[in-house]
């Protein structure tokens, strides 16, 4: 057991360029979790999959970001012509997907976006 | 929606004294489940202490508890002989029941620093 595995840990970019982040969760884990969390904040919520089946997005989740979870291993976050609001640290997490609720979610080290 | 608040940003403690980290919340559900994060600097987020809302009986993990005060929605952290390798942000969280909700609602976090 690995843990959960982010790529990259830090990403400058300008503003209006595309990034794309990668998540690895924990070896057979069927629930992966993205959040961002900016400066002085707890983590928000942004979308989670069961296997590959992307079924919760929050409102925050704009029509410039994008996930996908294709063979429901690997996640991908973009983010489509990037605004400085964006900056903020991207957390993935993934949980075994057996039991809603108390499950224990599982958190990777984060991707911190900077855009100038 | 359920909301968390963490209504002290900061705090301190000497090094094996006691300490209390206090988090309210607010929601309609009457079945939900309650988190303690623990994010050291630079570090990843990790489960400090978990909480199921039907059980009356106060978690506890070694030098974690809490006290659990579903009446007042009221999810505080007591940390016992304080170490210093407590220090670190503490985020408490919410969680809805099986069939509701997969996401984490989080606190601002608090600041725990741990004087030698």
């Amino acid at each position: 057991d690995t843990g959960v595995s982010q790529d990259p840990r830090h990403k400058i970019t300008k503003r209006g360029q595309n990034v794309t982040f990668r998540c690895d969760p924990i070896s057979e884990h069927n629930r992966l979790y993205w959040y961002r969390q900016t400066l002085g904040q707890g983590p928000e919520f942004l979308t989670y999959f069961q296997n590959e089946a992307q079924l919760e997005k929050s409102r925050l989740l704009s029509d410039r970001f994008s996930a996908e979870r294709p063979k429901g291993s690997f996640s991908t976050l973009e983010i489509q012509r990037t605004e400085q609001g964006d900056s903020a640290m991207y957390l993935c997490a993934s949980s075994p997907g057996q039991v809603s609720g108390k499950e224990t979610q599982y958190f990777g080290p984060g991707t911190r976006l900077l855009v100038l | 929606a359920q909301t968390v608040t963490q209504s002290q940003p900061e705090m301190s403690v000497q090094e094996a004294e006691t300490v209390t980290l206090s988090c309210t919340y607010d929601t309609s559900e009457s079945d939900y489940y309650l988190f303690w994060y623990k994010q050291p600097p630079s570090r990843q987020m990790i489960l400090v202490i978990r909480q199921e809302a039907y059980k009356q009986q106060n978690a506890t993990e070694n030098r974690f508890s809490v006290n659990f005060q579903k009446a007042a929605k009221s999810f505080s952290l007591k940390i016992s002989d304080s170490q210093l390798g407590d220090a670190a942000m503490y985020f408490c969280a919410y969680r809805s029941p099986q069939g509701g909700s997969e996401k984490l609602v989080f606190g601002k976090g608090m600041k725990l620093t741990v004087n030698p």
